[in-house]
């Protein structure tokens, strides 16, 4: 069965400094895998999503992830981090249907 | 403006009250899907809809019923809501399917005392 786990429910960065989110994902086919963002008092919105292509994935407001087979990871990063990224991400795997991770919380200090 | 809409935003009942959340999209999306988000434990997917009349249970359907009569329409009910029923609801939406980009309205947020 699908699943995915990201590593650290709270991640703290200072403004500026590189951004990584961890995301690993358990699939018996290759699948689709997701990012996505919840601001608070807000939904969920795409950040960026794999579908077999290119493995470096391009998202909105400067993140990218990188597919990784070998080591079924979809980490998300961010080369400098500005005060807007404070949110909640969600890593996502779907076959069938979507499985969503546990959540990260990102902090962003000035 | 295509959307996932939800209503009411927030709601305070109390046990055994029933109640309807209504979600909508104007995407003419097929797929629609309830998820409910608890901290710690991310979003789990309460019912899904495939297309009209056609609904099936996700992770954690019991205490709660849907019905999709209509393509744009995906009301959740609770017959008889329980105090552990207190969460965010967020519907969400796809073109075709649970694999693809869903498309989530902004939550309703429940409490039941």
């Amino acid at each position: 069965a699908q699943s995915v786990t990201q590593l650290g429910s709270h991640v703290s960065v200072s403004e500026g400094a590189l951004v990584l989110l961890r995301c690993n994902y358990s699939s018996s086919v290759p699948p689709y895998l997701f990012w996505y963002v919840q601001y608070p008092n807000q939904g969920l919105q795409l950040l960026l999503k794999y579908t077999s292509a290119a493995t470096l994935v391009k998202g909105i407001n400067g993140f990218e992830a990188e597919f990784k087979k070998s080591e079924t990871s979809f980490h998300l990063t961010k080369p400098s981090a500005h005060m807007s990224d404070a949110a909640e991400y969600f890593c996502a795997v779907s076959e069938d249907d979507m499985r969503f991770g546990a959540g990260t919380r990102l902090t962003v200090k000035p | 403006e295509a959307q996932v809409t939800q209503n009411p935003r927030y709601l305070i009942t109390v046990t055994g009250k029933k109640l309807t959340v209504t979600c909508s999209q104007n995407m003419n999306h097929e797929y629609m899907s309830w998820y409910r988000q608890d901290p710690g434990l991310g979003l789990r997917q309460i019912y899904y809809s495939m297309n009209v009349e056609v609904t099936d249970k996700g992770d954690v359907p019991e205490g709660y019923k849907v019905s999709r009569k209509e393509k744009r329409n995906f009301p959740l009910i609770l017959e008889s809501p329980s105090p552990n029923q207190t969460s965010l609801y967020f519907c969400a939406s796809s073109f075709r399917g649970g694999w693809e980009t869903q498309y989530f309205g902004p939550g309703t947020r429940l409490l039941v005392l």
